[in-house]
Order: C-alpha cells, then sequence, then structure tokens
C-alpha cells in the first residue's frame, strides 16, 4: 500500500484478556518494526523483522508479548493477559532493506490505541 | 538509562522567528540521527536527517547541526509557521544494529500568531 496502515486504531479490553494488533507495511519493504509509545514518551522498540524472521526482539517486555510476520509483509502484534500497564500506543514501521537506499528511516503507520481497563 | 535525551518539553515560538529543539545524547556508537514530527492521532513522520560524518543537513526551512564532541545535535526551523506546530522526536541510530531507532521523549512546538 500506499503507506503504513495499521487496526485497529483504537481497541478498550479487559485485563486479563488476548489482543491482536495487525500492521501491513509499505508494499516493498522487508523490515518492519514495532513500537510503543506511552504518555509523555516517546516510541520505545520492541521488535524488529527483516522478512519473516524476528531478527532482533530484544525490547519485548516479557513472555505475554509476541510477534508474527509469518509471509514477509503483514506482522501481527499479540499480547496475552494483558495488564493495564500495557495500555499505549503501539506504532509499526516500516523501511527498505539493510543497504538500500532510504533503509535508516522508518515510514510509521497512526498507530493502535490500546487501552486496558 | 535515557540514551536520548529532550530536556525541554514545550517551546512556544512566534510565527516568523527561529526555533530551535535540541537533543542530547550519551552512546557514542549512534552514528545517523533523525528528527521525527508528529501530529494528535498520527503515527511520526521522518523531517530529516544527518550522518555523524557531517556536521550539518539544510532541507527548506529545517537545518539539523551536530556536534560528535558534545554528543549534541539541534534542530533549527526558520521561518516557523503555525503549522508547524507538533511533537518534535529525536532519534539515533547505529548502523551496526540495522535500523532500530532510539528515540528521545519529544519536545511538544507551539508556533504563535
Amino acid at each position: 500500500g500506499a503507506g503504513v496502515s495499521q487496526t485497529p486504531s483504537n481497541k478498550v479490553t479487559e485485563k486479563g484478556k488476548y489482543v491482536e494488533l495487525r500492521c501491513d507495511p509499505i508494499s516493498g519493504h522487508t523490515a518492519l518494526y514495532w513500537y510503543r509509545q506511552s504518555l509523555g514518551q516517546g516510541p520505545e522498540f520492541l521488535i524488529y523483522f527483516q522478512g519473516t524472521g524476528a531478527a532482533d526482539d530484544s525490547g519485548l517486555p516479557n513472555d505475554r508479548f509476541f510477534a508474527v510476520r509469518p509471509e514477509g509483509s503483514v506482522s501481527t502484534l499479540k499480547i496475552q493477559r494483558t495488564e493495564r500497564g500495557d495500555s499505549a500506543v503501539y506504532l509499526c514501521a516500516s523501511s527498505p532493506s539493510p543497504g538500500r537506499s532510504g533503509a535508516n528511516v522508518l515510514t510509521f503507520g497512526a498507530g493502535s490505541r490500546l487501552t486496558v481497563l | 538509562d535515557q540514551q536520548v535525551k529532550q530536556n525541554s518539553p514545550s517551546l512556544s515560538v512566534q510565527e516568523g522567528r527561529i526555533s530551535i529543539l535540541n537533543c542530547d545524547y550519551t552512546n557514542s556508537m549512534f552514528d545517523y540521527f533523525l528528527w521525527y514530527k508528529k501530529y494528535p492521532a498520527e503515527g511520526p513522520t521522518f523531517l530529516i536527517s544527518i550522518s555523524s560524518i557531517k556536521d550539518k543537513n539544510e532541507d527548506g526551512r529545517f537545518t539539523v547541526f551536530l556536534n560528535k564532541s558534545a554528543k549534541h545535535l539541534s534542530l533549527h526551523i526558520v521561518p516557523s509557521q503555525p503549522g508547524d506546530s507538533a511533537v518534535y522526536f529525536c532519534a539515533a541510530g547505529d548502523t551496526g544494529t540495522a535500523s532500530k531507532l532510539t528515540f528521545g521523549t519529544g519536545t511538544r512546538l507551539q508556533v504563535t500568531l
């Protein structure tokens, strides 16, 4: 697509529930990133995919968080047993392959705002 | 451990004047830096970047200055326009870790008439 698309734009859930957030990156971008932005903070790195594989998942806060990108395009961030502290805007970004022109510039989607009650 | 710091949470500037947003970093492995602009309910959008081999990069009204010895960079916007009102994030990356970026906490710029 023309830009990075994220769904849903807003998600309200109850503590303990399971949540999936979806990201559709720019067509042809092999690199995909998930970030989390809490109120008053900058985006915080969660995980980076190069193609289908998670090249760096060092930012995932704990094992309740998991992300997949089975076909190298769309990615899903999965959060199990949600907690109130998970409330944040989850941002997805994509970029061209490392070494390609513009690879250092991430293009972000509008984000999915998650509220855990 | 905040590796990228934006110490001014907000800044107010009159239309037509210069806006200067500052950013400090601690990780000497960072070798490229970007500024992103964010409007409410939108994702951050890329504004301008600079490699560590340069000390200045200019794009229209926007100029980024890098002082590697001080581990400091700044974004200059001149002349400032009301449409520039947004939150500005400084971000830094290390080529050795792909395109993973570390962001500052942002500075909210308000350009007044």
